[in-house]
């Protein structure tokens, strides 16, 4: 079956650091998302991504955050200066265009979790 | 602020119970409620995607029912088997923005001893 993958699994880096995290969607899926769990607490959706352009994105995805499509088939997450507060897991997910019901059905990643030390 | 609220937020149960858990969604500007399990290292797994009030859905021995007017989603597990045990989160979908914008809730985290 069909799945997202995403690396690293983990990464642990310093604070103020660049950090760049990749998914490979489903191959025909024409919807991108990132999401965030921080520990505890609920999953976040921060970005949606269509068409090689963001669609929508939240609060959380401020000017530090940037998402990219750079060669047809990975579409990364860039944190360009890692706080302490982005230590998270990242999830990836992608989706085709809706069915009948009208709303789509969300493939997810496994996750890359972030520690920001 | 949009909030879904899901309950009870752990559960115990012996193989062969059956069981069943709620998500609490706002019930106005509503478009699609999601079911996902998501196992411990794993990717959350899309279960159900719920539009209609009224709708019951069905996967195996897990169904699932959703009231739009009172917005709330009740998820039911028949015979619970070991596998089973997951992490099941629901996520609202609001009417409006992009199909990714959801609202989760914290999940309700179920084990099942054999």
């Amino acid at each position: 079956e069909p799945e997202v993958t995403q690396t690293p699994s983990h990464q642990v880096t310093q604070m103020g650091q660049e950090v760049i995290l990749r998914c490979v969607p489903i191959s025909n899926h024409l919807y991108f998302y990132w999401y965030r769990q921080i520990l505890g607490q609920k999953v976040e959706f921060l970005v949606s991504f269509y068409n090689n352009e963001i669609s929508e994105k939240s609060e959380i995805f401020d000017d530090q955050f940037s998402v990219e499509r750079p060669d047809g088939s990975n579409f990364t997450l860039k944190i360009r200066s890692t706080k302490l507060e982005d230590s998270a897991m990242y999830f990836c997910a992608s989706s085709t265009p809706a069915g009948g019901s009208g709303a789509n059905v969300l493939t997810f990643g496994a996750g890359s979790r972030l520690t920001v030390l | 602020i949009l909030n879904v609220e899901q309950s009870p937020q752990s559960l115990h149960v012996q193989e062969g119970d059956s069981t069943n858990f709620t998500c609490s969604f706002p019930s106005s500007n509503f478009y699609a409620l999601h079911w996902y399990r998501w196992e411990t290292a794993k990717s959350p797994e899309a279960l159900f995607v719920m539009t209609l009030n009224g709708d019951e859905k069905k996967k195996g021995r897990i169904s699932a029912t959703l009231n739009t007017k009172e917005g709330y989603s009740y998820l039911y597990i028949k015979g619970s088997q070991p596998e089973d045990s997951a992490t099941y989160l629901c996520a609202f979908k609001r009417y409006g923005g992009s199909q990714g914008n959801l609202i989760f809730g914290k999940g309700t985290k179920l084990s099942v001893k054999p």
